[in-house]
């Protein structure tokens, strides 16, 4: 089983960029494919994407194409979700999570979860 | 607006039961498995039910999940206040290429 560490919370300017981190201490993280879902206040739960255990394939929701960029560093079992041009309505608490299937299949469930990270956009 | 659509809450007293919902198209949940989580805000969400019916390690038998076509709905037996929360379902979109989770509904006890 994993354990997903993400980063910590951070504010930034509008126009911005923003590279967060998903790690874990759990041997078996480098066969998991690993997704990216956000919540903005009051909003509901929104899938950004995944990225295979190798990190050489990556899905993005169409909604981020272009501004989203999701790597994988093997050698030190983390995750990283890049998104720029960062705006007012990118607030929100920013989650990783494990596919539930391991072993380097994907079954779009998710579990574990990371903890979040608050991700501020303010001027 | 979600393509996947859930009543926005349901509510029943102490020990009663709540079923939501969850109606989607031939594309997500008429094709794909439907996954459920539990989620309090600023928490991290909680699998409840994975593959349409399947209850994850550890959630109680209070829980159920099924599908039939294009729907899908949660079940919650023997209600507790530890159950308020918000729930969401989700399923893979063939047409969208992408995960799409429901709007999320929230549960009250009453």
């Amino acid at each position: 089983q994993v354990h997903l560490v993400q980063s910590g919370d951070e504010v930034k300017k509008p126009g911005a960029s923003v590279k967060l981190s998903c790690t874990s201490s759990g041997d078996t993280f480098a066969t998991y494919y690993i997704h990216w879902v956000r919540q903005a206040s009051g909003q509901g739960l929104e899938w950004m994407g995944v990225i295979n255990p190798t990190g050489r394939s990556t899905t993005y929701a169409p909604k981020f194409q272009g501004r989203l960029t999701m790597t994988r560093d093997t050698s030190t079992t983390t995750v990283y979700m890049e998104l720029s041009s960062l705006t007012s309505d990118d607030t929100a608490l920013y989650y990783c999570a494990a596919d539930g299937a391991g072993s380097y299949y994907r079954s779009n469930f998710f579990d574990p979860w990371g903890h979040g990270t608050l991700i501020t956009v303010s001027s | 607006q979600s393509v996947l659509t859930q009543p926005p809450s349901v509510s029943a007293a102490p020990g009663q039961k709540v079923t939501i919902s969850c109606s989607g198209s031939s594309s997500n949940i008429g094709y794909h498995h439907v996954s459920w989580y539990q989620h309090l805000p600023g928490t991290a969400p909680k699998l409840l039910i994975y593959d349409n019916d399947k209850r994850f390690s550890g959630i109680p038998d209070r829980f159920s999940g099924s599908k039939s076509g294009t729907s899908a709905t949660l079940g919650i037996t023997g209600l507790q206040t530890g159950d308020e929360a918000d729930y969401y379902c989700g399923s893979w979109d063939t047409s969208l290429s992408h995960f799409v989770f429901g709007p999320g509904t929230k549960v009250t006890v009453l």
